[in-house]
């Protein structure tokens, strides 16, 4: 059982908008810790997609954008390719856990 | 270019204990800020974040493996060693070492390729 909460599936055609939510609590998210955004491409290991106030990573396309309020998070792909097909994480610190928390994780499927 | 690259066991017998080495380049762990980390994933299932070693040494666990769990750290060798004690078929995973710096708000930047490993008598 995650501690943080995602859809299971989105799916979208190619050049649309898709958006993941990611949903806390107050000893997470909405506690202001960071959250941040994995990719794992069909398998592969994950890697950083998303991190802090919705930072991208060099290399990763402007395509990927990140939000947060309260104590949910997002994560919006634009212009959605065939090769943003993956499982995508959230993740952020829960200080009643006092250790790192991942979302249930969602899988975007390019129509 | 940073690197880091996961080794042990691809089977173990339920109750053994488990030993991960994680071996690392392109930083120091005596590095102010660095730290490494296990993460695990079974298959088909979402990651779980295992444990975190900082560059000074502090130590930080999962709550509900804290029992079963060690981390350690061999600076002069570039590596990060992760026992797990009593070892039963639902810890088959993937288990991943990552690093995060407090820098970089403690996102896991770069990640090992990942080991799997069977709980299997």
């Amino acid at each position: 059982q995650s501690v943080l909460t995602q859809p299971p599936s989105v799916s979208g055609a190619p050049g649309q908008r898709v958006t993941i939510s990611c949903t806390g609590s107050s000893s997470n998210i909405g506690a202001y810790y960071d959250v941040h955004w994995y990719q794992q491409l069909p398998g592969t290991t994950p890697h950083l997609l998303l991190y802090g106030n919705g930072d991208r990573p060099s290399g990763v396309p402007d395509r990927f954008s990140g939000s947060q309020s309260g104590t949910s998070a997002s994560l919006a792909i634009t212009g959605l390719q065939a090769e943003d097909e993956a499982d995508y994480y959230c993740q952020s610190y829960d200080s009643s856990l006092s250790g790192y928390v991942f979302g249930s994780g969602t899988k975007v499927t390019v129509l | 270019q940073v690197t880091l690259k996961e080794s042990g066991p691809a089977l173990v017998k339920p109750t053994q204990t488990l030993t991960l080495t994680c071996t690392f380049s392109g930083f120091s762990l005596s590095t102010s800020g660095m730290r490494v980390n296990w993460i695990r994933q079974p298959p088909g299932k979402a990651l779980e974040w295992l444990a975190r070693i900082d560059w000074d040494d502090d130590t930080f666990y999962s709550t509900s493996l804290k029992t079963r769990l060690t981390i350690s750290k061999d600076t002069s060798k570039n590596q990060v060693v992760l026992t797990m004690t009593n070892m039963d078929p639902v810890d088959t995973a993937t288990y991943y070492c990552a690093r995060c710096k407090v820098a970089g708000g403690d996102a896991f930047d770069i990640w090992g390729q990942g080991t799997m490993v069977t709980v299997s008598s």
